[in-house]
Order: C-alpha cells, then structure tokens, then sequence
C-alpha cells in the first residue's frame, strides 16, 4: 500500500494563478481532510469530507475549494493564489471508527 | 474555541529523558494524540491516549494526562538523536474527528 500520496511535492505560483492540490489513499477510508502548516502555528484545518459525496469547511476555507471525487481522491483547489497561501499543504485519511488519521508527505506551495 | 498550546523548542543531551508538555482547553476531548513529524516528511502518529487514563507506556514513551489540569506530556526515555523532530499535540474534536493541533515542539538532541 502506498498509504496516502500527493502531488506536486514543490509548486511556486504567482499571484492570481489557479492550481489543483491532489490527493490519494488507497486504505479504503471514508474521511479525508486537507490540512495547512505555516511556521509556529501548528496544522490548520482547510475542508474535510466524512464520506464520499459530502465536504465540509474547516478552520481556514476561504479562497479554496474542494471536491471528493470519489473515495480515494480528494482534490484542493486554489482559484486565485495569494502570497497569504504561501504553505505546506496536508492531506489526512482516516478509516471510519478508527483514531488515528493517516498523513500524506505534504505539497509545498509558494505564491509570489 | 478549543486551543492547545506547547513550548516551541526543547533542547537535551543524548541519553537523557525529554519531557515535552501541552495544554489543551477542550475538556470533552476523547483522544489525546502526539504526531511526530521529520524533516521534509508528513505527520505520524506516535501514540495517544483515551480521555479515561491517566498514563500510557510504550516501550520508551510514556504518555501523562492530568484531566483536571488540561495537561498532557510526553516523555521519550533514553533519547537519541533520532528522536530529533518536530512534535505535535492534538486533540480530537467532534465526531468526525477533526483534530486540534498544537504549534509543535521542535526538539534537538546533542551529543
């Protein structure tokens, strides 16, 4: 099992540009999450889907958006980049019932 | 809204013991977990605790969890260079488990 994947690993964007943040798991889990890291401020919730078909916002939606494409894929979208987006992005799978969730290696994103 | 809070840096000697602490405000926590993250890699779960113990031990952690005081610690025995890293408390939140974390504890070890 690869566990959880994501792709690119290094992206820089310049302001106003879109791009699409991908993830996979390939452990059959119902829930997915999208995480961001910045220096001192620990990982903040982006969105999180409990199940296929179903998204919800978390701590720091605003100017992403997402789309369970079905179980294994859950995509981040960035319409319009802002330095303020300047990260490392997460995403987490976790089995239903289970505590632990499982993490991908991260997507580190520059926007200048 | 809840909050959990760690020192950010610790620094001890090869073959000491780490103790690195958090505190959290959520009272309703289930789980208490620590993920410990490497250089340039993703979060992996160390261990946890369930809301009902006061202590869990595996092989060199042991993990406290003081309920009255919203104080939970970590303490890596014998510790190796290895063990140098970023370490992050969480807790569990709601039902579909969204976790709460802290700003980690970036701890480095010396010879």
């Amino acid at each position: 099992n690869a566990g959880v994947t994501q792709t690119p690993k290094f992206q820089v964007l310049k302001t106003g540009q879109s791009m699409t943040l991908q993830c996979a798991q390939d452990m059959n889990h119902n829930s997915m999450y999208w995480y961001r890291q910045d220096p001192g401020m620990g990982l903040r919730l982006i969105y999180y889907s409990a199940s296929e078909g179903t998204t919800d916002k978390g701590e720091v939606p605003n100017g992403y958006n997402v789309s369970r494409l079905n179980k294994r894929e859950f995509s981040l979208r960035l319409e319009s980049a802002a330095p303020s987006q300047t990260s490392v992005y997460f995403c987490a799978s976790r089995d239903q019932g289970a505590y632990e969730q499982y993490f991908g290696p991260g997507t580190r994103l520059t926007v200048t | 809204g809840e909050d959990v809070e760690q020192s950010l840096f610790l620094s001890v000697r090869e073959g000491d013991s780490s103790v690195i602490n958090c505190t959290y405000t959520d009272s309703s926590s289930t789980y208490l977990y620590w993920y410990k993250q490497e250089p340039g890699a993703g979060l992996q779960l160390l261990t946890y605790i369930f809301s009902n113990m006061d202590m869990k031990q595996d092989q060199r952690l042991t993990v406290l969890l003081n309920k009255k005081d919203k104080h939970l610690s970590l303490r890596i025995a014998d510790t190796q260079t290895g063990d140098s890293a970023i370490y992050f408390c969480a807790e569990r939140d709601g039902g579909y488990n969204k976790l709460i974390f802290g700003a980690g504890t970036r701890l480095a070890v010396h010879p």
